[in-house]
């Protein structure tokens, strides 16, 4: 039973548009929510956090969204870049020792 | 890159061997974790060391084990491998355990360690 998804395995945009990626989950303990990016041959690296008492956070060109009442989140990359090409991971923790849950990912390509 | 690093980077077993994994931490990191990340999937989480001692693990056998070192360097170690560990193992470091403990919760990962299990 997955309780984090990423329902588009992958998202086309155009350089300079917008991109959306979207997760839901389903475990209503998770209370702090991560978004990492993923190259080829290299390991997930932090992109940008928001804790459920939080209903947006932005960091430069990265927002992200936060809607509890409906399980759900979402990052907002504008305007795309050509090295924004990767795999995006939506994870979820409820705190203490019990790891990160990671969605399966979903591969942004960046179209010239 | 994050100062973790792993090795073997690649290696091939046969079912039934034993392998071991390792894992040097980001310099001032006390807390290890270890993620499993099937093909067209994400991070699976393993299990978790803080200050050498397993404080959190994922849902697998304990055939899946590991150490974590007073440097904070650390191992893993899977026992009777099965054709479904085949996989990319991830480690990933951090300051103290979870965003409810002070930390951010951001974890620092390695590029991994291929495994193929025939």
């Amino acid at each position: 039973d997955q309780q984090v998804k990423q329902n588009s395995p992958s998202l086309s945009v155009q350089e300079g548009r917008i991109s959306i990626l979207n997760c839901d989950y389903t475990n209503s303990m998770f209370d702090y929510f991560l978004w990492y990016k993923k190259y080829p041959a290299e390991g997930p690296t932090f992109l940008i956090s928001i804790s459920s008492i939080k209903d947006k956070n932005e960091d430069g060109r990265f927002t992200v969204f936060l809607n509890k009442s409906a399980k759900h989140l979402s990052l907002h990359i504008v305007p795309s870049q050509p090295g924004d090409s990767a795999v995006y991971f939506c994870a979820a923790s409820g705190g203490g020792a019990d790891g990160l849950t990671f969605g399966k990912g979903t591969h942004l390509i960046i179209q010239p | 890159e994050t100062g973790v690093t792993q090795s073997p980077t690649h290696l091939i077993k046969t079912r039934g061997q034993q392998v071991t994994l390792r894992c040097s931490s980001q310099s001032g990191h006390n807390t290890v974790s270890w993620y499993q990340q099937a093909l067209g999937q994400g991070p699976q989480f393993i299990f978790q060391y803080y200050r050498e001692e397993e404080n959190g693990r994922g849902n697998f056998p304990p055939r899946f084990s590991g150490l974590q070192f007073p440097n904070y360097s650390s191992e893993l170690n899977v026992n009777a491998l099965e054709l479904d560990d085949s996989a990319l193992y991830l480690c990933a470091s951090s300051l103290d355990f979870g965003h409810g403990l002070g930390g951010t919760g951001e974890l620092f990962f390695g590029e991994g360690s291929r495994l193929t299990v025939l």
